[in-house]
């Protein structure tokens, strides 16, 4: 089983909607959560950290499941340039693992 | 302050060529991660240092590839004897303090090409 397992997509979704990624990891001393977004081409970038009790940033809200050992990312009123990969980051045994990425398209 | 910083941002090179891949971390950062990133993939995990430290090198595909970082800073990527299936993106980042607490600040990247 890989350590962190993402559904790669690509999720097609039209402006303004609500779309929702999950992410499952293996290691249950897990202790640290990341959302990170990466355009075409680039370098990923730190999109918002998860905690424990859940977290907002305008339209996006991370939550932690520890019980079911996943976590989820929640972007509302979707937007033409959220347009990208959403990687999940877990700590595992000792240094971050990324998952592969779920792509999102958002169309007008 | 500076980020991250890689060079060559790009390196077109023949089959067979070493390359040596430079990453300066950001200042103070102890955690300094190699990744590689070919075309429409995911992030592969080369290796990982951390502070003094024996670095974690589980991710490196062959013995063709090895890592150093001198005085906890500045790391050197190298590849010997590149083959075709070298090419892609390698990605370096750096973090505060621990690794496990703290998220990941990347570079631009150097895109390799063997030829």
């Amino acid at each position: 089983r890989k350590e962190v397992e993402q559904d790669p997509g690509p999720f097609n979704v039209p402006e303004g909607a609500t779309v929702a990624f999950n992410c499952t990891y293996s290691n249950s001393a897990s202790q640290s959560f990341f959302w990170y977004r990466q355009d075409c081409r680039k370098e990923p970038k730190l999109l918002m950290s998860v905690y424990s009790s859940g977290n907002e940033d305008g339209r996006f809200t991370a939550q932690l499941n520890r019980a079911s050992q996943y976590i989820s990312l929640l972007i509302r009123d979707s937007k033409l340039s959220d347009s990208a990969t959403y990687l999940c980051v877990v700590n595992g045994f000792q240094k971050l693992v990324f998952g592969t990425g779920t792509r999102l398209l958002v169309s007008p | 302050g500076a980020g991250v910083s890689q060079s060559p941002s790009n390196k077109v090179t023949e089959k067979g060529k070493d390359v040596e891949l430079r990453c300066d971390p950001i200042s103070g950062h102890t955690a300094l991660y190699w990744y590689r990133q070919s075309l429409g993939q995911g992030l592969e995990f080369l290796i990982y240092f951390q502070g003094n430290s024996a670095p974690d090198k589980s991710g490196l595909p062959s013995d063709r590839f090895s890592a150093e970082r001198t005085g906890g800073s500045v790391s050197t990527l190298t590849i010997q004897r590149t083959q075709q299936e070298d090419s892609a993106v390698y990605l370096c980042a750096s973090s505060l303090a621990r690794a496990d607490n703290s998220p990941l600040h990347f570079g631009n990247g150097t895109r390799l090409t063997v030829t």
